[in-house]
Parts: C-alpha cells; sequence; structure tokens
C-alpha cells in the first residue's frame, strides 16, 4: 500500500515550458488534491476532484489545468510555466464515506514536488 | 468561507519544555479540526483530528488539542519538547459545502527545540 505518490519529485523548468505532475493513489479515494506551498503562506487549494471525469477550480487555479481520467490518478498540467510557479506542490486525497470509518474526512498527502522556473 | 489563524510563525522552546501551538478557527459550527506535521522535505502528516466524539483529543507522538467551542480554538500541546519535534505544523479545518469536501489551512508555525 504506496498511499499517494507524486512524479517527478524535482524539476527545473525554463520560463514557458510546458509540465506535467503526476499524483496516484491506492487508497480507492473519492476526492484528490492539488496544492501549492509557499513560504509563509501555509498551502493553497490550485484544483480539486470530487470524482473521476470530475474537476473543479481551487483559490489559485490560474496557468494550471487538471485531469481526473482515472480514479486513482490527478495530474496537474502546467501550460506556460512562469517564475511565479516556482512552488513545492503537493497532492491529497481523502474519502468521506461511512462516519466513524478509519481515515474518514482525513487527508492523505504525497512527498511533494520542488518545481523551479527560471 | 471558513478560515484558520495560527499565532506565532516560529515558536522555540528547550528540549523539554511545555510546547503549546495555537490555531483558532472561524465558524458557528463545530467543524472537523486536523493538526498536521511537516518534517523538512516531507508531505504532511496527520498528528490528530477532532471529530466532535471527545473534546480532548490524543494523537500520535505524545501531542494533544483541546476544543474549546466558546473560544473557537484547538491549540496543540505536548507536556514535553523532544529534539525531533522540530518541525512545521499546520492547523486546518474541512468545509464541506453541498456535499463537497475542502480543507483549510492555517500559515504554519514552524517550531525550534534549543538543546
Amino acid at each position: 500500500n504506496a498511499g499517494v505518490t507524486q512524479t517527478p519529485k524535482f524539476r527545473v523548468l525554463k520560463t514557458g515550458q510546458s509540465m506535467t505532475l503526476l499524483c496516484a493513489q491506492d487508497m480507492n479515494h473519492e476526492y484528490m488534491y492539488w496544492y501549492r506551498q509557499d513560504p509563509g503562506m501555509g498551502l493553497r487549494l490550485i484544483h480539486y476532484s470530487v470524482g473521476e471525469g470530475t474537476t473543479a477550480k481551487g483559490e489559485v487555479p490560474d496557468g494550471y489545468n487538471v485531469s481526473r481520467l482515472k480514479k486513482q490518478n490527478f495530474l496537474l498540467g502546467l501550460e506556460s510555466a512562469a517564475p511565479s510557479q516556482t512552488s513545492v506542490y503537493f497532492c491529497a486525497s481523502s474519502y468521506h464515506g461511512l462516519a466513524g470509518a478509519v481515515g474518514q474526512n482525513e487527508q492523505f498527502f504525497g512527498p511533494g514536488t520542488r518545481l523551479t522556473v527560471l | 468561507a471558513q478560515s484558520v489563524t495560527q499565532l506565532g510563525s516560529h515558536v522555540s522552546v528547550s528540549e523539554g519544555a511545555l510546547v503549546l501551538l495555537r490555531c483558532n478557527y472561524s465558524s458557528s459550527v463545530p467543524p472537523y479540526l486536523f493538526w498536521y506535521v511537516q518534517y523538512p522535505n516531507q508531505g504532511l502528516q496527520l498528528l490528530l483530528k477532532y471529530t466532535s466524539a471527545a473534546t480532548l483529543v490524543k494523537g500520535i507522538n505524545g501531542f494533544e488539542a483541546e476544543f474549546k467551542k466558546s473560544e473557537t480554538s484547538f491549540h496543540l500541546t505536548k507536556p514535553s519538547a523532544h529534539m525531533s519535534d522540530a518541525a512545521e505544523y499546520f492547523c486546518a479545518v474541512s468545509e464541506e459545502t453541498s456535499g463537497t469536501y475542502k480543507y483549510i489551512f492555517g500559515t504554519g508555525t514552524r517550531l525550534k527545540v534549543l538543546a
């Protein structure tokens, strides 16, 4: 049981380049989230998904796109990277089923992707 | 929309001293509340969560938090700090709107433990 995994762990881009971050979870969770973490700002929600084939905007969605073609995967895309997108990106998943179930309403986080845009 | 305030972006304590990290939330309805810990270059790990079953919640590594509705607070404590507790701690609240769940995080408190 790997939990939540993220690929890649590190990446350096030049301004204008594109890339895709992959998040995978093996817990059969319905919800998946992408956050960015910047010093002094905590975690800010970029996009989230409440199930396969669905996505929604979070607090800071501009410059990012997402897709959830399979329940276990949530992809975050940067079409034209900008220096302001230099950050650490975290993926998380959660379950909101039966009250009292183990792990119910908890978020499980991946190890993060450190992205630098030059 | 809910918000979470963590007082003190940096807290220093001596090894063996009490750890107190403060968190206040804004909600008229008792929400789900969480404390997460983040060690350097790692993801967030759940320390404990409040689900209305008990106001005093015990978590991992000797941490506990008390839910106080009258003060809208959920402060994290540990009686005796250990060097390994040095990390960043995040308070979070879950928000359910029309059947959709999202989480709001505080800006974090970095705990330094002095030898």
